[in-house]
């Protein structure tokens, strides 16, 4: 198993600033997922983030608006760019290794975008 | 995009019913369905992870199944309980990285 903590836990921020959420897993992993669910949507994959590579991005998600850092095996951090009110979501992190395997997440971070 | 659909949206029960939801998806490239129980302001924490078409799985009062063939599992509690209150979300997994979800079942239990 996996014990995931993200920081901070909610926030609310102005249009056009942008807020960048830690996510700390207490054991190495090779793979982190960033997910967010927007109101009465679905959890969506953002990106991928693997430690010394560029993360991937999912269809309909872009760089500019979500950098990702991966710099060790245990932390990621995902920023959300010049921020809009269609940003308000909740987002959380994730970590799991093969395709049946348990996926754990963090608690996620609450965005409201004013 | 891939349509995992889940219903139903919501339910409202008296403690002690027995409730199920249903969740469908796509029966091509099927890798896992994955189940989730999601409280507010907690991490969405896994119930089951089920792989095998027929595949039945059972952790105390909660039990789903899983038909790959035609594309539906069913999340199954007996005696509902207020502490069974959450969110219950399904996830499809193909051979991409991503788990693909529905949009949850919301369970209210009330004593």
């Amino acid at each position: 198993s996996a014990v995931i903590s993200q920081k901070p836990s909610r926030d609310i921020c102005q249009r056009g600033t942008s807020l960048t959420i830690q996510c700390q897993v207490d054991s190495q992993v090779t793979m982190m997922f960033w997910y967010r669910q927007q109101p009465g949507q679905s959890l969506t994959l953002i990106a991928t983030a693997n430690q010394g590579s560029e993360a991937t991005y999912e269809s309909g998600f872009v760089i500019d608006k979500f950098p990702i850092s991966r710099p060790n095996l245990t932390f990621s951090t995902l920023t959300v760019s010049n921020m809009s009110p269609e940003d308000s979501s909740i987002y959380l992190c994730s970590v799991g290794r093969g395709h049946t395997d348990t996926q754990y997440f963090g608690p996620g971070t609450r965005l409201t975008v004013l | 995009i891939l349509n995992v659909e889940q219903s139903p949206q919501s339910l409202h029960v008296q403690e002690g019913d027995s409730t199920n939801f249903t969740c469908s998806f796509p029966s091509s490239n099927f890798y896992a369905l994955h189940w989730y129980r999601w409280e507010t302001a907690k991490s969405p924490k896994a119930l089951f992870v089920m792989t095998l078409n027929g595949d039945e799985k059972k952790k105390g009062r909660i039990s789903a199944t899983l038909n790959t063939k035609e594309g539906y599992s069913y999340l199954y509690i007996k005696g509902s309980q207020p502490e069974d209150s959450a969110t219950y979300l399904c996830a499809f997994k193909d051979s991409g990285y991503a788990l693909n979800f529905g949009k949850g079942t919301s369970l209210l239990v009330t004593p």
